[in-house]
C-alpha cells in the first residue's frame, strides 16, 4: 500500500493558463474525490468518481473546472484560463465502499497551486 | 445541507496533558460517519479516529478517543499524555448516508499546539 499520490506537488502559473493536476488512488480504491483547501479553512468538496463514473460533479467551482478518470484508476483534474482565486491546496483522496475501513478517505499530499 | 463548526480555533497545552477538541455538526439524517483529521504543518492530512453514527460505542484509538452524542450533533476528541508530535491542524469532517457523492463536510479545525 503506496498512499495515494499526486503530481506535481507544486504548480506556479501565470494568470490564464491552464492547469493540470495528476492523482493515482490506492491501487484497491475504486472511489476517488477531489478537494481544495484554501490558506485557514477546511478542505472543500469538489467532485466524486466511483470506477471512471463521474458522479457528483455539481460542486466544482466553475466550467472552468474539470476532472476525469478515464479508466478508473488515476485521475486529473484540470483548471482551464486560471485566476489569482484559483490558489488554493488541490487534495485527492481514495476510498472504498466496504471492509473494516469502508467509507474512510485517505488523503494524497496535495498540490499546491499559485496563480500570479 | 450539512454543516460543520469547530469553536476553537486555536489551542495550546503543555505536554503529557488531556486536551479535548469540540465538534458540532448539523444534520437531519441519521446515519451518517464522523471523523478527526490530522494536518501537520506542510504535511498530509491523516486520518486519526472515525465514528459511525448507529454505533453507540465511543471509538477509541490509542491515546485518542471520542464523546459522541448524538442526539446533541457533537463530536469532541480527546487526546491524552499529548506529544510534541501531536501539534497539528485538527479538522472534524462529517459524510452522510448518500454514498461517496457526499463527499466529506469539514470544519475550520482548531490548530492545537503542544508545548515542552
Amino acid at each position: 500500500d503506496t498512499g495515494v499520490s499526486q503530481d506535481p506537488r507544486h504548480k506556479i502559473t501565470k494568470r490564464g493558463q491552464n492547469v493540470t493536476f495528476r492523482c493515482d488512488p490506492i491501487s484497491e480504491h475504486n472511489r476517488l474525490y477531489w478537494y481544495r483547501q484554501t490558506l485557514g479553512q477546511g478542505p472543500e468538496f469538489l467532485t466524486y468518481f466511483q470506477n471512471e463514473a463521474q458522479l457528483e460533479k455539481s460542486r466544482l467551482l466553475s466550467d472552468r473546472f474539470s476532472a476525469e478518470r478515464p479508466k478508473g484508476s488515476f485521475s486529473t483534474l484540470e483548471i482551464q484560463r486560471t485566476e489569482q482565486g484559483d490558489s488554493a491546496m488541490y487534495l485527492c483522496a481514495s476510498s472504498q465502499p466496504s471492509g473494516i475501513n469502508e467509507e474512510t478517505q485517505y488523503f494524497g499530499p496535495g498540490t499546491r497551486l499559485l496563480v500570479l | 445541507a450539512q454543516t460543520v463548526t469547530q469553536s476553537q480555533p486555536e489551542m495550546s497545552v503543555q505536554e503529557a496533558e488531556t486536551v479535548t477538541l469540540s465538534c458540532t455538526y448539523d444534520t437531519s439524517e441519521n446515519n451518517y460517519y464522523l471523523f478527526w483529521y490530522k494536518q501537520p504543518p506542510s504535511r498530509q492530512m491523516i486520518l486519526v479516529i472515525r465514528q459511525e453514527a448507529y454505533k453507540q460505542q465511543n471509538a477509541t484509538e490509542n491515546r485518542f478517543s471520542v464523546n459522541f452524542q448524538k442526539a446533541a450533533k457533537s463530536f469532541s476528541l480527546k487526546i491524552s499524555d499529548s506529544q510534541l508530535g501531536d501539534t497539528a491542524m485538527y479538522f472534524c469532517a462529517f459524510r452522510g448516508s448518500g454514498g461517496g457523492a457526499d463527499g466529506l463536510t469539514f470544519g475550520k479545525g482548531t490548530h492545537l499546539i503542544i508545548q515542552p
